[in-house]
């Protein structure tokens, strides 16, 4: 089976300031890696993903981030944040084999402070 | 492509009702999801179809709930004698694809309040 542990259930930050969202998993097989967000009273979009290749992955609204196999971590990152970042950002798993369903994190909440 | 759609928003019922909840997910994808969320905690996984065959269940979903997909397009989630604890926000996604990566695309949710 496979969990995610999201370090910190909140985190704020002043706008312009970079921000980094903390993200571990656990899995015996390989997964493939994704970082949602989620607005208020809103579905999750999807911000990256990391399947193969290079473990540096950019995503949409200038976000960034590494997969780090040894440390089994896939921390999100931002240079610079803007109010609308402010947010719910979830990290999730999903095995590599067969049609498994997303295993989510519990979340982050990202607010951005003016 | 109008995404995924969830029908209704909102539900307030009381305790012992059933309800039922709709899901359209974008046309042609052949997987879909059902997930519930409670606050505070990230989306949870409850079951899944391909076409119409519903391929998993969690241990979430109790003999409470039931799930159908009839026709492999939209899919109904009902949730008989509702308890409190049953207050959540209940998310679709829809995926197409049989193999491999394919994005999960997300409905806006049905939250659903059990007083």
């Amino acid at each position: 089976a496979q969990s995610v542990t999201q370090l910190d259930s909140q985190v704020p930050v002043f706008e312009e300031a970079p921000v980094e969202l903390r993200c571990n998993y656990s899995s015996s097989v390989s997964v493939y890696l994704f970082w949602y967000v989620q607005y208020p009273n809103q579905g999750l979009q999807l911000l990256l993903k990391y399947l193969s290749g290079s473990t540096l992955v950019k995503g949409i609204n200038g976000f960034e981030a590494e997969f780090n196999k040894s440390q089994t971590s896939f921390h999100l990152r931002k240079p610079s944040v803007h109010i609308s970042d402010t947010a719910e950002y979830f990290c999730a798993v999903r095995r590599l084999s067969g049609n498994t369903p997303l295993v989510f994190g519990k979340g982050t909440r990202l607010s951005v402070i003016a | 492509d109008t995404g995924v759609s969830q029908d209704p928003r909102h539900k307030i019922t009381k305790r012992g009702q059933n309800v039922t909840f709709r899901c359209d997910p974008i046309s042609e994808h052949n997987r879909l999801y059902w997930y519930r969320q409670t606050l505070g905690q990230g989306p949870e996984f409850l079951t899944y179809f391909q076409n119409e065959a519903q391929l998993e269940k969690s241990r979430l979903l109790s003999d409470r709930f039931s799930a159908e997909r009839p026709k492999g397009s939209f899919s109904t989630l009902e949730i008989q004698r509702t308890e409190q604890g049953d207050s959540a926000m209940y998310l679709c996604a829809s995926s197409l694809g049989t193999t491999g990566y394919t994005e999960a695309f997300f409905g806006q949710g049905t939250r659903l309040t059990v007083v």
